[in-house]
């Protein structure tokens, strides 16, 4: 089975551009997570989605960050405009209920310049 | 986060031995997570605890959480080279899914 499958793997972009990051999770599971990771802050969520509909996005940074999820098996993290700052691995992970072990994606690596 | 301790943040042991890595939270746990994680790549789920006294056990990898649902430890037995990179504790401290990790452990094993 396909695991949790993330677009871009890599991106490399100037500061000021949009960065528009994929993710289509697990077949079947309707929870969604995104997660960013800093040598400096670690591994902190960012938003996640219940069946589609974004549950808590509290750990989004700013209002430059924006996430959707359109439909089950599709969501997009969207960094509009992109700053140096926002340099960092983004994952996506992928639950099939309520309390039941997230699954991450291999994760796409940001350089902002 | 400071809600989740892991201690040691490195570790290096020779191939064979032993070794434990240890995760503590200020909050009651709902759920820890343990995962594995190799240099640019994601993270590999390996156990999830959610009872007090609780212990699971995969290949030589074992993860207990404590009776308080505080602490959790994992251990490895006989560590191997394809035991190396880093280990992260997650914890489920609200009952709504939203996991806090820790820093991570990052595991050298020397041959």
């Amino acid at each position: 089975d396909a695991g949790v499958i993330q677009s871009p793997r890599h991106e490399v972009t100037e500061m000021g551009q949009e960065v528009t990051l994929r993710c289509k999770p697990i077949s079947g599971h309707n929870s969604l997570f995104w997660y960013r990771q800093t040598m400096m802050r670690g591994l902190e969520l960012l938003i996640y989605f219940n069946n589609n509909v974004p549950i808590d996005d509290s750990g989004m940074p700013e209002d430059r960050f924006s996430a959707k999820m359109p439909n089950a098996s599709f969501s997009t993290l969207k960094i509009q405009p992109s700053e140096p700052r926002d340099s960092a691995v983004y994952f996506c992970a992928s639950s099939l209920a309520h309390q039941e072990t997230q699954y991450f994606g291999p994760g796409t690596r940001l350089l902002v310049l | 986060s400071q809600e989740l301790e892991q201690s040691p943040q490195s570790l290096i042991v020779q191939e064979g031995k032993n070794l434990t890595i240890n995760c503590t939270s200020s909050k009651t746990l709902y759920g820890l997570y343990w995962y594995k994680q190799k240099y640019g790549e994601g993270l590999i789920f390996l156990m999830m605890l959610q009872k007090g006294g609780e212990e699971k056990s995969h290949e030589k990898i074992t993860a207990k959480l404590d009776e308080k649902k505080q602490q959790s430890s994992l251990h490895i037995t006989a560590s191997q080279p394809s035991h190396a990179g880093i280990y992260l504790c997650g914890a489920d401290t609200t009952g709504a899914q939203k996991l806090v990790f820790g820093q991570g452990t990052r595991l050298t094993i020397n041959p």
